[in-house]
């Protein structure tokens, strides 16, 4: 069974402060996709990768794809708590996808 | 352009009953995939149609149904609701199954008492 394993489960952290969540696998993916979701609404796609070794920055969100297309990170910069709401990443092969159980982020002003 | 439209937005439904939620996807997305999602479970895939046609299906019971419509719009059906059934119900369309991406739909809260 393929499994996403995404963590921390929970951060707290301060406004302003930098942090990484992470999603990790042990199988191989065609792409994967990191999502932001705020309560009571649907996730939003935040960027999709492809490429092993792949990195995107997206204003102070930087995305990593591993070497291998088997893990993933999420860096966030100077955090602000606009940034807080449940991080989700996404992954698949041939049409099936697998979804983390997320990171729930909560930023403190 | 409109972005994935879901209906209704909440739901209070009692044990036993149906409930049928509605989904319009994005214009052009031919494919429509239903999640639900629960605090402890995460998001469960329920199935993704495509043309009408269902593609894929997750592990849920025959209580769980749904059709797409010839212009992309999409129902899903739940019959003889349980207490557990209680959650946030997620549209999501995409040009083709996902994997470059969804577009969610804000999803209809359905509350079972």
């Amino acid at each position: 069974t393929q499994l996403l394993e995404q963590s921390p489960q929970f951060l707290s952290i301060q406004e302003g402060e930098n942090l990484t969540v992470y999603c990790n696998s042990s199988s191989v993916f065609s792409s994967l996709q990191w999502y932001r979701q705020e309560p009571g609404e649907g996730p939003v796609l935040l960027v999709t990768v492809v490429t092993g070794g792949e990195v995107k920055k997206l204003k102070r969100l930087t995305f990593q794809f591993g070497d291998a297309r088997k893990d993933s990170s999420l860096h966030i910069t100077a955090a602000q708590p606009g940034d807080t709401g449940l991080y989700l990443c996404n992954a698949g092969n041939n049409r099936k996808l697998i979804w983390g159980l997320g990171t729930s982020l909560a930023v403190n002003p | 352009k409109a972005g994935v439209t879901q209906t209704p937005r909440y739901l209070i439904k009692t044990r036993g009953q149906q409930v049928t939620l509605s989904c319009s996807p994005i214009s052009g997305h031919r494919s429509v995939s239903w999640y639900q999602q629960t605090p402890g479970q995460g998001l469960q895939f329920l199935f993704e149609y495509f043309s009408e046609t269902q593609r894929n299906k997750g592990n849920f019971p025959g209580r769980f149904s749904g059709r797409q419509f010839s212009n992309s719009r999409s129902e899903m059906n739940v019959s003889t609701l349980e207490l557990g059934d209680s959650a946030l119900y997620l549209c999501a369309s995409s040009l083709d199954a996902g994997e470059y991406g969804y577009t969610f739909g804000s999803g209809t809260r359905l509350t079972v008492v």
